[in-house]
């Protein structure tokens, strides 16, 4: 099945730009989307279709996909930003067609 | 605005069945058309997808899960159900109810709503 791999963690200081990757083979071709979770809370759709943005979700989140990799790139990073992210793609030619990575931790320092 | 809320028992015993219901509020279970899904994450773990359920009742399950996974809907109540069977301790985890947004006839899909999730323990 598709396996897509994150970085576990990614430390950023406030104001800086925080970019998390989401490695899967050719992945430029299948739609990426990005979720957000705080500790004890349900993950949040915060990007969808590589870079489109749900209602509510500021423009300093934004999201790219190309080769085989995609990044989910979040600009003057705030202490709210502090949270696991994981990226999913629906994979039509697999008999798993849902896949998630495995999270990655970003840390305002 | 639409809210899931899943309820059921937090503590199953191996062996025997567990059984999760996720109420949709803000809007009929019928309106969009959307599928619904359930998925799940272990304690300090990622997300795995279990299975969704159109309003048919049309269904699919994650090939890992398929043998013990039924998932159910009842729109007249504007819920759908989770049934996962011969549970052991591997199956301990954060049940998440979502719906499923995008293009329904071809996807590719994403889970735009999401439930608080509940805590599911199997022991004895």
């Amino acid at each position: 099945s598709y396996v897509l791999t994150q970085p576990p963690s990614v430390s950023v200081a406030p104001g800086q730009t925080a970019r998390i990757t989401c490695g899967g083979n050719n992945i430029g071709s299948k739609r990426v989307n990005w979720y957000q979770q705080k500790p004890g809370q349900a993950p949040i759709l915060v990007i969808y279709y590589d870079s489109d943005r749900p209602s509510g979700i500021p423009e300093r989140v934004s999201g790219s996909n190309s080769g085989n990799t995609a990044t989910l790139t979040i600009s003057r990073v705030e202490a709210g930003d502090e949270a696991d992210y994981f990226c999913q793609v629906w994979d039509s030619t697999s008999d798993l067609n849902w896949v998630f990575g495995g999270g990655t931790k970003l840390t305002v320092l | 605005q639409v809210q899931l809320q899943e309820s059921g028992p937090g503590l199953v015993k191996p062996s025997q069945t567990l059984s999760l219901t996720c109420t949709v509020s803000g809007g009929s279970i019928y309106s969009g058309p959307y599928y619904w899904s359930w998925i799940r994450q272990p304690a300090g773990k990622g997300l795995e997808w279990i299975g969704r359920i159109y309003t048919s009742g049309s269904t699919k399950y994650n090939p890992s899960l398929k043998s013990r996974v039924t998932i159910s809907v009842d729109t007249s109540k504007n819920q759908f159900s989770l049934k996962l069977s011969s549970v052991t301790a591997a199956d301990t985890a954060v049940y998440y109810c979502a719906r499923v947004g995008g293009d329904i006839l071809t996807g590719p899909y994403y889970l735009d709503w999401w439930g608080q999730g509940t805590l599911v323990t199997v022991s004895s």
